[in-house]
């Protein structure tokens, strides 16, 4: 089992949904990354959290800890924010701390 | 502000070829470096990262290797290519390893062929 499951792994939904997406985690972290993956490959990194709720513009995201889970929302959604969606742990391995990653979702946004 | 390089973009190259991928951060000093691959239908993978000049360490055992030959400079390297090198490798860059944000490069997409 991987130490970041993301769920779904794709996701399809129509312009303006709300859209969802899990992460679960089973270790110790010190933050939570949300990555965003465009289809030329190149990442971008929308949020890093180790406790409660950040939002910036249409996206939001949660974790709880006691739970070892986040979410990532998407409000009102658009088909630019098709991409791939990271979930990344950061943990202390080997003394030093680094990421773990996810799968990834895949979402399409259709217009 | 700061900016992160990698290039080339995209590399086809034959098996037992070298390699060379370079990265360089610019805004910003001693950095720590990170080196990723994500080969098709998997996550990330971390295979190096470095928090000084000279300092490198390993992930994962592989035919490839890196260097820092200055502060913001990050070379990821093989002597000979494998099939299994083929990916997408990302460089990144953090101020620090703790709660500290990683920032990713464009990526260079490695066809081995």
């Amino acid at each position: 089992k991987n130490e970041v499951e993301q769920s779904p792994q794709n996701l399809t939904a129509q312009e303006g949904e709300f859209i969802t997406i899990n992460c679960s985690y089973s270790v110790g972290i010190s933050a939570l990354h949300w990555l965003q993956q465009h289809p030329g490959g190149g990442i971008v990194s929308l949020f890093m959290l180790s406790s409660g709720k950040k939002k910036h513009g249409r996206l939001i995201a949660t974790i709880n800890i006691q739970e070892k889970h986040s979410s990532l929302h998407i409000t009102a959604s658009h088909p630019r924010d098709s991409a791939v969606y990271i979930c990344a742990v950061k943990r202390r391995i080997q003394g030093a701390q680094k990421l773990v990653f996810g799968q990834g979702t895949r979402l399409t946004i259709n217009p | 502000s700061q900016t992160i390089h990698q290039w080339p973009a995209t590399l086809v190259q034959p098996v037992g070829s070298p390699l060379s991928l370079e990265c360089t951060v610019e805004g910003t000093s001693n950095p720590n470096l990170y080196w990723y691959r994500q080969a098709a239908g998997r996550g990330l993978q971390l295979l190096f990262y470095s928090v000084g000049i000279g300092q490198i360490s390993s992930e994962v055992p592989q035919n490839l290797s890196a260097s820092r030959p200055q502060d913001r400079q990050f070379i990821l390297s093989s002597k000979k290519l494998l099939l299994s090198d083929s990916g997408f490798y990302l460089c990144a860059w953090s101020t620090g390893t703790g709660f500290y944000e990683q920032y990713f490069g464009p990526g260079t997409r490695l066809t081995v062929t």
